[in-house]
């Protein structure tokens, strides 16, 4: 069993929807979750981080984490063609330890 | 305040040769972690270091890869004898402190191995 299951899509919306990504995760131990934001030929950039258990909210995003059921969810608000790119979810036990990263959903927002 | 820094950015190898991937990472940035992203796959951990000692190096192959980030200058990634399947992208990323989590990246370094 994979640490951080993830969709890769690709999903497709249109410009202005809201937009759902989720992943589960395997591991109770996880404490640090967050979310990345990669476009085509550059870096992971970090969107969200969230410690434990709850919502974080940062513009026209939100970062959900539910540790009962190991699943973390992000959602875009008012999604812009801008948005299109690939977005990773990532665990990490806690403290310094290796990041363990999802697959990645690939998302498009058409205009 | 520059980024974290790869270069190259694009590396050509002939099967059998060596590749040498650097990273600057950003000022006062002492931490550096190396990940792979394969074709169909997500980003994978390789090696985390500090300066001049390797603290994990529980995600890099047993043979042919190794890791320094020596006291001075960047850290290198060196991959001997590519083989095909070593074709990625290599991703840096380093931050202030022991938290993976705070850590930036860079814009990696894509690797084709012909």
């Amino acid at each position: 069993q994979k640490e951080v299951e993830q969709d890769p899509g690709p999903l497709s919306v249109p410009e202005g929807a809201i937009v759902s990504l989720n992943c589960t995760y395997s591991n109770s131990a996880f404490q640090y979750f967050m979310w990345y934001r990669q476009y085509s030929r550059k870096g992971p950039e970090l969107l969200m981080y969230t410690y434990s258990s709850g919502n974080k909210e940062d513009g026209r995003f939100t970062a959900q984490v539910d540790k009962s059921s190991k699943y973390i969810s992000l959602f875009i608000r008012d999604s812009q063609p801008s948005d299109s790119a690939t977005y990773l979810c990532a665990v990490i036990p806690g403290g310094y330890q290796k990041v363990t990263f999802g697959i990645g959903t690939k998302l498009q927002v058409i205009p | 305040n520059a980024g974290v820094m790869q270069n190259p950015r694009h590396l050509v190898r002939r099967r059998g040769q060596e590749a040498r991937l650097r990273c600057s990472p950003m000022k006062g940035h002492s931490h550096v972690y190396w990940y792979r992203q394969l074709p169909e796959e997500g980003l994978k951990f390789m090696v985390y270091l500090q300066k001049e000692n390797i603290i994990d190096e529980s995600g890099m192959p047993k043979e042919r890869f190794s890791a320094e980030f020596p006291k001075e200058g960047p850290s290198i990634l060196r991959i001997q004898q590519v083989v095909r399947g070593d074709s990625a992208a290599y991703f840096c990323a380093s931050s202030p402190r022991e938290r993976g989590s705070e850590a930036f990246f860079g814009q990696g370094t894509r690797l084709t191995v012909v």
